[in-house]
């Protein structure tokens, strides 16, 4: 059973571009969670996502960033026209139904670079 | 509102020294759980150990040992006779089953480093 997939694993993007980072998760698992890592601090939730829903967005920054987790295929976090301050690590966790408080797995991580 | 607090931005040790990480938490939850992850240079995490609130037997794993103690609020680490891989960035985090279930709470992280 493969662990959570994020790609791309490297991310770098100009300034006013947009960014796509994409989280495939554990077989089985119908609940992504995405974290994002600012340098030097510790992991900030952002958003929680069921197939097709978004449960949770509260710690999603109010513009330019949009998250969804379609039927089919992989969970997407798109960052539009981004700053050097989206420059972070973001990490993806997924779980299966009914045990994401106890249960998290994360996958390796995309890190993003705003030049 | 969750809060995880890790006290220690930075400890430097010499390899086979004993050591503690710090972490404080606050909920207002009675169903919680608390995790201990860590992260090496190469960016990923590792999860090291989860522990719910109604548990509070100490544990041990080889050279890792966990001291949970709802009175003080706390959940230290401690790693034994460290060694030059323990070296890494260590995150203390919890979620609780009342505040939106997966949404954990992480701590700025304690970096290690661990000399030979």
């Amino acid at each position: 059973n493969a662990g959570v997939m994020q790609n791309p694993r490297h991310l770098v993007r100009r300034r006013g571009q947009e960014a796509r980072l994409r989280c495939s998760p554990m077989k089985g698992h119908s609940h992504v969670y995405w974290y994002r890592q600012l340098p030097e601090e510790g992991l900030k939730f952002m958003v929680y996502l069921q197939k097709e829903n978004i449960i949770d967005e509260s710690g999603m920054p109010k513009e330019r960033f949009s998250a969804e987790f379609p039927k089919e295929g992989p969970s997407i976090l798109r960052i539009q026209q981004v700053v050097r301050g989206d420059s972070a690590a973001y990490f993806c966790a997924s779980s299966p139904p009914g045990t994401g408080v106890y249960e998290q797995y994360f996958g390796p991580g995309t890190r993003l670079t705003v030049t | 509102a969750q809060k995880v607090t890790q006290a220690q931005t930075e400890i430097s040790v010499v390899e086979k020294e004993d050591v503690t990480l710090d972490c404080v938490y606050e909920t207002r939850d009675t169903t919680y759980y608390l995790f201990w992850y860590k992260q090496p240079p190469s960016g990923e995490l590792v999860f090291l150990i989860r522990r719910n609130s109604f548990d509070e037997q100490n544990e041990i794993s080889g050279r890792y040992s966990w001291n949970f103690q709802k009175s003080t609020s706390s959940f230290n680490f401690t790693i034994t006779a460290s060694q030059v891989v323990d070296s890494a960035v260590y995150f203390c985090a919890l979620s609780s089953l009342n505040t939106n279930a997966g949404k954990s709470t992480f701590g700025d992280g304690t970096t290690l480093t661990v000399k030979p």
